[in-house]
């Protein structure tokens, strides 16, 4: 099954404390994108990648890091996690053909 | 610089009555429009878009969007409301812009989202 998968689902975590978030999708697409989703905010992009070693900084990309060593792997890493960093985010991929993002469950991150 | 705007947080509909949620966008050139819907506890799954040519767009689950270039608006709609319709509703455009100048960078700029709730 084509899908993009995202782990851990749910975590709650301490001010300060390195996590990195994974992401992986077996639809060998080029594009690879983060989103946080926010209420009233919508979604918004912290960083894409349009292909292995390309990244790019999206809309939020302040305290994030990510990096795309192999194809089909975009984790996001949080250095410093800090309480406003607490949010659901979403991993998201997509070929060359011009469709729309499939996007993985997405990680409901808190930060206390 | 591109944007999407949803103008309503909610809309609530009677099931079995048609239904609209809003979307207009501001681009420079020719949008890629979508629909996303997310549901209770669970990822966003893409409904429809628009690229080019006809401006009835029918998608997933029975809903369709119109595109109106006129008016820069992108709305979703489905003839007849189902419960299992309510959810959150995302409206997005592909930005053109990035570093490599093309259009396909590939990030999607989202309106802030529209809850649908559907009453039996």
């Amino acid at each position: 099954e084509a899908q993009v998968t995202q782990n851990p689902r749910y975590l709650i975590t301490v001010t300060g404390k390195k996590l990195t978030v994974t992401c992986s999708q077996n639809m060998n697409h080029e594009y690879m994108s983060w989103y946080r989703q926010d209420p009233g905010l919508g979604l918004r992009q912290i960083y894409y990648s349009m292909n292995v070693e390309v990244t790019d900084k999206g809309d939020v990309p302040e305290g994030y890091k990510v990096s795309r060593k192999e194809k089909r792997n975009f984790p996001l890493i949080l250095e410093s996690p800090s309480p406003n960093q607490t949010s659901l985010y979403f991993c998201a991929s997509r070929g060359y053909n011009g469709g729309g993002y499939t996007f993985g469950s997405g990680t409901r991150l808190t930060v206390v | 610089a591109q944007s999407v705007a949803q103008p309503e947080d909610q809309v609530n509909v009677a099931e079995g009555n048609p239904l609209t949620v809003k979307c207009t966008y501001s681009v420079s050139g020719n949008p890629y429009l979508f629909w996303y819907v997310q549901y209770p506890n669970r990822g966003l799954q893409f409904l429809l878009k628009y690229i080019t040519g006809d401006n009835l767009v029918k998608g997933s689950y029975g809903f369709e969007a119109e595109f109106n270039k006129s008016q820069t608006s992108f709305h979703l709609k489905k003839p007849s409301a189902l419960v299992s319709d309510s959810a959150l509703y995302f409206c997005a455009v592909r930005d053109i812009g990035g570093r490599w100048g093309s259009s396909n960078t590939g990030k999607l700029i989202f309106g802030q989202g529209t809850t649908l709730q559907v009453k039996p």
